[in-house]
Parts: structure tokens; sequence; C-alpha cells
């Protein structure tokens, strides 16, 4: 069981380009959030969605458009990168009708955007 | 709104000594709470629960923490240090029935020789 995998680990962009990261899970989780992480500002949520067909803005959601078309994927997509989106992302799932909203998290990747 | 609060973003402790990272929440009814780690250049992973059970939550790698409802925390402990246990710990609370957690800014754990 892989859990939840993310695509690229890493990557450097130049500002203005577009860009996809991947996220899929294979545990049949209804629930999936992007969070990026920076220094001092701990976990800041994204862009969730509670289950397939449906997102929602989290904390910081400018600059980012998600997409759920399946319950196994949810890509987080830059359309123009600035370096203020030089982050470590963080891709999670829940099994919301479990009742407790335990996340779990993907690896990682880390945006570098000159 | 819930909000969580660590004290610290810096612990350092000596190998062999208590471990003690502090968490309290802002809420007037029991959420469930949760204490993640991250070691360097991974992902979160979950370190233990409370979910309106027992008040004492044992997790792995020998941390428990404990619920105390008058004083809103949910403080994490370890009886003895080890170099193995050097990360950043995130304390989370998810009232019940929302979907979402909310996160503490997180305390990094360094342990000395």
């Amino acid at each position: 069981i892989a859990g939840i995998t993310q695509a690229p680990t890493s990557q450097i962009l130049a500002a203005g380009r577009r860009m996809t990261l991947r996220c899929t899970q294979d545990m049949r989780h209804n629930a999936m959030y992007w969070y990026r992480q920076d220094l001092g500002l701990g976990l800041r949520l994204i862009h969730y969605s509670n289950t397939a067909g449906t997102t929602g803005k989290g904390e910081v959601p400018d600059g980012y458009s998600v997409s759920r078309a399946n319950t196994d994927d949810f890509p987080l997509t830059l359309a123009s990168a600035v370096p203020s989106q030089t982050s470590v992302y963080f891709c999670a799932s829940s099994d919301s009708g479990a009742g407790v909203n335990e996340q779990f998290f993907g690896p990682g990747t880390r945006l570098t955007v000159l | 709104a819930q909000s969580v609060t660590q004290l610290g973003s810096h612990v350092s402790v000596s190998e062999g000594a208590l471990v003690l990272l502090r968490c309290n929440y802002s809420s007037s009814v029991p959420p469930y709470l949760f204490w993640y780690v991250q070691y360097p250049n991974q992902g979160l992973q979950l370190l233990l629960k409370y979910t309106s059970a027992a008040t004492l939550v044992k997790g792995i790698n020998g941390f428990e923490a404990e619920f105390k409802k008058s004083e809103t925390s949910f403080h994490l402990t370890k009886p003895s240090a080890h170099m193995s246990d050097a990360a950043e710990y995130f304390c989370a609370v998810s009232d019940q029935g929302n979907y979402q957690l909310i996160w503490g800014a997180g305390t990094k754990l360094i342990i000395k020789p």
C-alpha cells in the first residue's frame, strides 16, 4: 500500500510558468487537502475537497487552483508561478466518514520559483 | 473560531531527559486532538490522537499525551529523550464533524548529546 504519492519530489521553476503538482492516494479517502509549509508559519491550508467533484478554498488559496475529478487524484495548479510560492507542498487525505478526521500525508514537493 | 497554541518554537533537552511539548486549544466543546511528527525532509505522520475516550493517550515511539479539559491542554510527553526524537512536532485540533484540522505552528525538538 503506497498511501499518498506526490510528484515531483522537487522542482525549480521560472516565475510566470505554469506548474501542476500531482497527488494520488490509494486509501479511497473521500477528503483531500493541499497545504504549504513555510519556515515559521507552520502548515497553511490552500484548498481542500470533501468528496470527488467538490472543492473549497482554504486559508491561502490565491494563485492556486485544484480539481477533483475522481476519488484518488487531487492535482494542484499554479497558473503563473511567483517567487512567494516557493515552499514545500504537502497533500493529505482523510476518511471523513470515520468521524475523527485523522489526516494522512504525502512526502511533499519542494518547489522553488525563481 | 478554533485555535491551537504551541508554546515554544524550539525546545532543547538532553538525551535521557524528560520531553514536554505544550499544546493549548480554544474550544468550549472538547474536540478531537492530534500530535503529528515531522522528521527532516519528510511528511507528517501521526503520533497519537484523542477522540474522547481515555484522557491519557499513548502513541508511537514512547510518546503520550494527556487531555485536560479544565486547562484546554493536550501536552505531549516522553520520559526519556532519544537522539532519534529530534524532529518537528505539530499539535492539531478538529471540531467534531468538521473535516478540517486547525494546526499549531509547530515545535522543533532538539536533543543534546
